[in-house]
């Protein structure tokens, strides 16, 4: 079945430094990749996302590139900030028989420090 | 965009009594609608998907009597624990996929609502 994995947190930076969360997917389908933000005590929010290979998602100077052929969907951003801290998911969507089950990576949490 | 709202954003119960999370599309029709769990520090376990006029599918392992799921409107769902207990303590979250004019662009995405924290004494 689908999965996603992403590699384990926490992930400490201090502020301004690059920042790579990798992520990468199994999928039977031609799925849609999606990063979401999690604040502490709040819901998800979606980041940014990509619909088909080589799609490259970005928002708020996050980005994240579909790459079909390693099946990853890695985020990055050139220099973090202290409100960037937060976890972040990654997730897919594939449309086996037209329905839509999502899947979810555990997630990475982001601690930015001045 | 679109928003999904929850009520509560947060509750404590004592241990027996039952406990209604409402989750609302509130500018768009979500014919389908997911509901999650989520333990401290970890990722979201989807516990069933909630079609608006029909029965839920659950998840393997979630109970069907515990979470009780109606999604009577094309805008409202509502989960409730019965006979809560502390192990029933969370963080639940609904998400809601748009179902309208957007269908292409927005098909596969969902919006989440900001989560309702449950702590059962």
């Amino acid at each position: 079945g689908d999965s996603v994995t992403q590699m384990e947190g926490p992930v400490t930076l201090s502020e301004e430094a690059f920042l790579t969360i990798n992520c990468t997917y199994t999928a039977t389908g031609y799925p849609s990749l999606f990063w979401y933000v999690q604040y502490p005590g709040e819901g998800l929010q979606l980041l940014l996302k990509a619909t088909k290979a080589d799609d490259k998602g970005s928002n708020k100077g996050f980005e994240a590139t579909y790459r079909k052929e390693t099946t990853s969907f890695h985020l990055e951003k050139g220099s973090v900030q202290v409100s960037d801290s937060a976890v972040y998911f990654c997730a897919l969507s594939d449309l086996p028989g037209g329905s839509y089950i999502p899947t979810f990576g555990r997630g990475t949490s982001l601690i930015v420090h001045p | 965009g679109a928003v999904v709202s929850q009520h509560p954003s947060w509750v404590i119960c004592k241990s027996g009594t039952s406990v209604k999370i409402e989750c609302r599309s509130l500018d768009f029709q979500a014919t389908t609608m997911f509901w999650y769990r989520q333990f401290p520090k970890q990722s979201l376990m989807l516990m069933a998907t909630s079609n608006e006029g029909s029965k839920a599918t659950y998840e393997q392992g979630v109970e069907k009597d515990k979470f009780l799921i109606n999604h009577a409107s094309l805008t409202l769902s509502t989960l409730t624990v019965t006979s809560a207990h502390p192990e029933d303590s969370s963080f639940y979250i609904c998400s809601a996929r748009d179902g309208g004019d957007r269908l292409t662009r927005a098909y596969n995405e969902q919006f989440f609502g900001p989560g309702t924290r449950l702590t059962v004494l």
